[in-house]
């Protein structure tokens, strides 16, 4: 069965840190996405890409990278690590740009110390 | 004002009654819009989808859509304990020549036995 899978699923690094959240979905699917949520919040865009070399800022992207060199893969950098970047993290695939479903990874537990 | 706006809660209802969730946003133009069900610690799942003007039932859920208002709510008719889970709504929100899809802070629902 297709499927999206995030790792870790939980992490603790310490500030200034560079993290990397690996997501890797079997579905195909040229749109992938990533969120973060935060009690109060709710789930918030952080990047996003519509297929192979292409990335897109969302409305929490400073502080954070992606980088899109196959279909399957959007990987999620925090370039140093912030306490205030302590949270859940989810990613997201689907197969059009915004009318059909989006499939949620398991997400991953970041926190910053 | 927030693209995607929720009550946040908590929505108390007694098992078999009707809940009533609601959602307004920000972008006239948006043609899709989706709930979501998330349960504590886990990934949101895709409840249902609306793209035109009215009614969209499925089983014990109905979604409504109202675009002149910039409103959509989510009907859950006898609620059960088990549908106790935070509701999200998301909204496909244009970004300049593309599109994005955004989510509120979502709705505490607690269905009480």
């Amino acid at each position: 069965d297709a499927e999206i899978t995030q790792s870790p699923r939980h992490k603790i690094t310490e500030t200034g840190r560079q993290v990397t959240l690996a997501c890797h979905q079997t579905w195909n699917h040229n749109n992938m996405f990533w969120y973060r949520q935060d009690l109060g919040h709710g789930l918030r865009l952080i990047h996003y890409s519509y297929g192979v070399h292409d990335t897109n800022k969302g409305e929490v992207s400073d502080g954070y990278s992606v980088s899109r060199s196959n279909t399957e893969d959007l990987p999620l950098t925090l370039e140093s690590a912030a306490s205030s970047q302590t949270s859940v993290y989810f990613c997201a695939s689907s197969e059009s740009r915004g009318d059909t479903e989006a499939f949620f990874g398991q997400g991953t537990r970041l926190t910053v110390v | 004002q927030k693209e995607v706006e929720q009550n946040s809660g908590p929505l108390s209802v007694p098992e078999g009654a009707i809940a009533s969730l609601n959602c307004t946003y920000s972008d006239r133009v948006s043609q899709s819009f989706f709930w979501y069900r998330q349960y504590s610690g886990k990934s949101p799942e895709l409840i249902m989808s609306i793209y035109s003007n009215g009614d969209k039932e499925d089983g014990r859920f109905t979604a409504q859509l109202n675009k002149a208002s910039q409103y959509v709510s989510l009907l859950i008719r006898d609620s059960q304990p088990s549908d106790s889970a935070t509701y999200l709504c998301a909204v496909n929100i244009r970004d300049g020549a593309t599109n994005k899809l955004i989510f509120g802070t979502g709705t505490l629902l607690a269905v009480q036995p």
